[in-house]
């Protein structure tokens, strides 16, 4: 079956550094990839997705590549505020909107 | 963006009692919501598919006759958590599919945090 997997956290970053979270699948066939992002006391928010082998998604400074090669869709933010700390899920789909989860990076950033 | 809201939000019950969650979608119509729960430090597990007017289809491994789904209204589905037990203490959230504007993209509600005592 599907599955994510993305690196541990809790990350804690302070202002302006670079941020990675690495996330790499198992799936069949060509799922779509997602990143969403969960602010304190708020529902998840899509941040960002790609569809294909190749596709860069991008939102809010914030990107990732579908790599099909090494079934990986990192996430990746060359400077961070304090107001990027969430928890952040990458997910996979086959467009039938059944999302498989990673379990999710806590990332806190410091002033 | 499309906004889905989920009551309550924390609840503890009893054991033996049974809880029921609402998820709605406020501003939109949705003819589909997932129901998922998480647990501690892990991912969301998908548990159920809910369709409005129709029967929710249940992932393997999950007891239709435990959590019960109702897809009444385009803008209601919800969870009850039957003759809860501990084990069942869990984060439970819901999205919904989206339409119109936002066809194809899911919402997601805050939440609802169930302590089995």
């Amino acid at each position: 079956g599907d599955s994510v997997t993305q690196m541990e956290g809790p990350v804690t970053l302070s202002e302006e550094a670079f941020l990675t979270i690495n996330c790499t699948y198992t799936a069949t066939g060509y799922p779509s990839l997602f990143w969403y992002v969960q602010y304190p006391g708020e529902g998840l928010q899509l941040l960002l997705k790609a569809t294909k082998a190749d596709d860069k998604g991008s939102n809010k400074g914030f990107e990732a590549t579908y790599r099909k090669e090494t079934t990986s869709f990192h996430l990746e933010k060359g400077s961070v505020q304090v107001s990027d700390s969430a928890v952040y899920f990458c997910a996979l789909s086959h467009n039938d909107y059944k999302l498989s989860f990673g379990a999710g990076t806590t990332v806190t950033v410091r002033a | 963006g499309a906004v889905v809201s989920q009551h309550p939000s924390w609840v503890i019950c009893k054991s033996g009692t049974s809880v029921k969650i609402e998820c709605r979608s406020l501003d939109f119509q949705a003819t589909t919501m997932f129901w998922y729960r998480q647990f501690p430090k892990q991912s969301l597990m998908l548990m159920a598919t809910s369709n409005e007017g129709s029967k929710a289809t249940y992932e393997q491994g999950v007891e239709k006759d435990k959590f019960l789904i109702n897809h009444a209204s385009l803008t209601l589905s919800t969870l009850t958590v039957t003759s809860a037990h501990p084990e069942d203490s869990s984060f439970y959230i819901c999205s919904a599919q989206g339409g119109g504007a936002n066809t194809g993209e899911l919402f997601f509600g805050e939440g609802s945090r169930l302590t089995v005592l």
